[in-house]
C-alpha cells in the first residue's frame, strides 16, 4: 500500500471549513484514497473515500490533486463533534484490509 | 441505521486463559473484520473473514487466535492463551462488498492482567 502522509494535529474553529490535507505521492493507479475517523477510542468511522475525481457526500467533500499525490479532505462547517482523529488511508480494489497510520487530530474550538 | 454491536464492552482476564470476543456484523453484510488498537498506539488489521474462511491475516494473527462464525449472525475472535501485550481494545468490522466501507463497532476492551 503506498505510505500516506498528515500532520500530527490541526485547529479549526466551530462553524467554519475544516481543510485536511494528505500526501500520497506513491498512490499507484489501483489505489483508492479513505477517509475514516476516530472519536475518542470509538471504532473508526468511514468518511468518504475516491479514486481520482472530487467526492461529496453528507460529511465532507474529498478533493484529489489531479496527480492524484495529494489529497484534501474538506468538512465543511466544523462542529465540537468533529473533534477526533482523521485517518487518510490508501487502498487498493482488491485490498481486505485498511492500513491505519497516526492520522491527524483535529480539535474544533467553540 | 443499522450497527456492528460487540460485547462485553469491557473484559478482565488472567494471563494464560481464553477468551472469546463476540461481534454481531451488520445482517446484509458478507466480509468480516477485526483491528485492534494498543492504548495510544495506531488501529492495526488482524484478519479479514469471508464466505466463511479466512481471506487475509497479518503477521500479528498468529497461532494464539483465531476467528469462526459459528451461526447466522455472530463473528467472534478467540485468543488461546493471552498475554499482557494482548491488552488493547479490539474492533469488528463488518462491510457488504470488499470496496465499500465498512463498519466499525464499538470496541472491547481487553486488560490481561
Amino acid at each position: 500500500d503506498a505510505k500516506t502522509t498528515q500532520p500530527p494535529s490541526m485547529d479549526c474553529a466551530e462553524g467554519r471549513a475544516a481543510n485536511l490535507p494528505c500526501n500520497h505521492s506513491t498512490i499507484s493507479g489501483n489505489e483508492y484514497v479513505y477517509w475514516y475517523r476516530q472519536i475518542h477510542s470509538q471504532g473508526p468511522q468511514y468518511i468518504i473515500h475516491g479514486l481520482k475525481n472530487n467526492e461529496t457526500n453528507e460529511m465532507a467533500s474529498l478533493i484529489i490533486t489531479e496527480d492524484r499525490k495529494s489529497s484534501t479532505l474538506i468538512l465543511p462547517h466544523a462542529t465540537l463533534r468533529d473533534t477526533a482523529v482523521y485517518y487518510c488511508i490508501v487502498r487498493r480494489s482488491n485490498d481486505y484490509k485498511l492500513s491505519f497510520g497516526a492520522g491527524t487530530t483535529v480539535t474544533v474550538r467553540a | 441505521e443499522p450497527e456492528v454491536t460487540q460485547t462485553p464492552s469491557h473484559q478482565v482476564t488472567q494471563m494464560g486463559q481464553e477468551v472469546i470476543l463476540r461481534c454481531v456484523p451488520i445482517s446484509n453484510h458478507l466480509y468480516f473484520y477485526w483491528y485492534r488498537q494498543i492504548l495510544g498506539q495506531k488501529v492495526e488489521f488482524l484478519v479479514s473473514f469471508y464466505n466463511n474462511e479466512i481471506s487475509e491475516k497479518s503477521e500479528i494473527f498468529d497461532d494464539q487466535f483465531s476467528v469462526e462464525r459459528p451461526d447466522g449472525s455472530n463473528f467472534t475472535l478467540k485468543i488461546r492463551s493471552t498475554k499482557l501485550e494482548d491488552s488493547a481494545m479490539y474492533f469488528c468490522a463488518s462491510s457488504p462488498d470488499r470496496d465499500p466501507e465498512a463498519f466499525f463497532g464499538q470496541g472491547t476492551r481487553l486488560t490481561v492482567v
